[in-house]
């Protein structure tokens, strides 16, 4: 079955240190990965997405993510953590092979970045 | 702001009943998703529509229904309501369909069933 995991419930960082929230994913071929993040009482907000290329993909707010291929795996980062980043983010894929556009998602990661 | 409206944000009805919600993509958008978000599931995909179109299906009730009407918009229809289908119901919408399109989120409908 297709799944996307990511092991940390919670995460805590104290502000001005770099940040990382993982994700690893277990899908045929090469699908595209996407992150979101969720404040309360909001929407989900895109924060970055890979396609292809290079392995480093640079998103809003500051935050980038490293695609792994060999270890399937899709992490989260950010040089300094801001107290405004704590939220509740997402980690999602789509599957090329499918016919259809729909986002598998984790189960979420609470980030908490402490003054 | 992502663009995607959702009407409306709070919803609290009985068991039994039939509610509607309702999403206005982006400007442009010709697909339109619709994902519940629980507590016990996690963000889990409803269905698809693509212009009009039923694109796909995802774990979605059979008393649940949705449809996308000529101006794009669509509604989920959700009806003889139970406790368990309380929830945050998500709408997004992307700009053709296609797998690399970002998907951008309404602000969501908070679902209560009591």
């Amino acid at each position: 079955a297709q799944s996307v995991a990511q092991p940390e419930d919670q995460v805590n960082v104290a502000e001005g240190n770099p940040l990382t929230v993982k994700c690893t994913y277990s899908v045929s071929g090469n699908p595209y990965l996407f992150w979101y993040v969720q404040y309360p009482n909001r929407g989900l907000q895109f924060l970055l997405k890979y396609i292809t290329g290079d392995n480093l993909v640079k998103g809003s707010y500051g935050f980038e993510a490293e695609f792994n291929k060999s270890q399937t795996s899709f992490h989260l980062k950010k040089p300094s953590a801001l107290v405004s980043d704590s939220a509740l983010y997402f980690c999602a894929v789509r599957p090329r092979s499918y016919n259809t556009d729909k986002l598998i998602f984790g189960t979420g990661t609470r980030l908490q970045v402490f003054p | 702001d992502s663009g995607v409206t959702q009407t409306p944000k709070h919803l609290i009805t009985a068991t039994g009943q039939r509610v509607t919600l309702r999403c206005s993509p982006r400007s442009g958008d010709l697909s339109v998703y619709w994902y519940q978000q629980s507590l016990d599931q996690g963000l889990q995909f409803l269905i698809q529509y693509y212009n009009g179109e039923e694109r796909a299906k995802g774990n979605i009730l059979e008393r649940f229904s949705a449809q996308q009407f000529p101006d794009l918009h669509s509604e989920l229809n959700l009806s003889s309501l139970e406790l368990g289908d309380s929830a945050l119901y998500f709408c997004a919408s992307s700009t053709a369909g296609t797998g690399a399109d970002t998907q951008y989120f309404g602000p969501g409908t908070r679902l209560t069933v009591l």
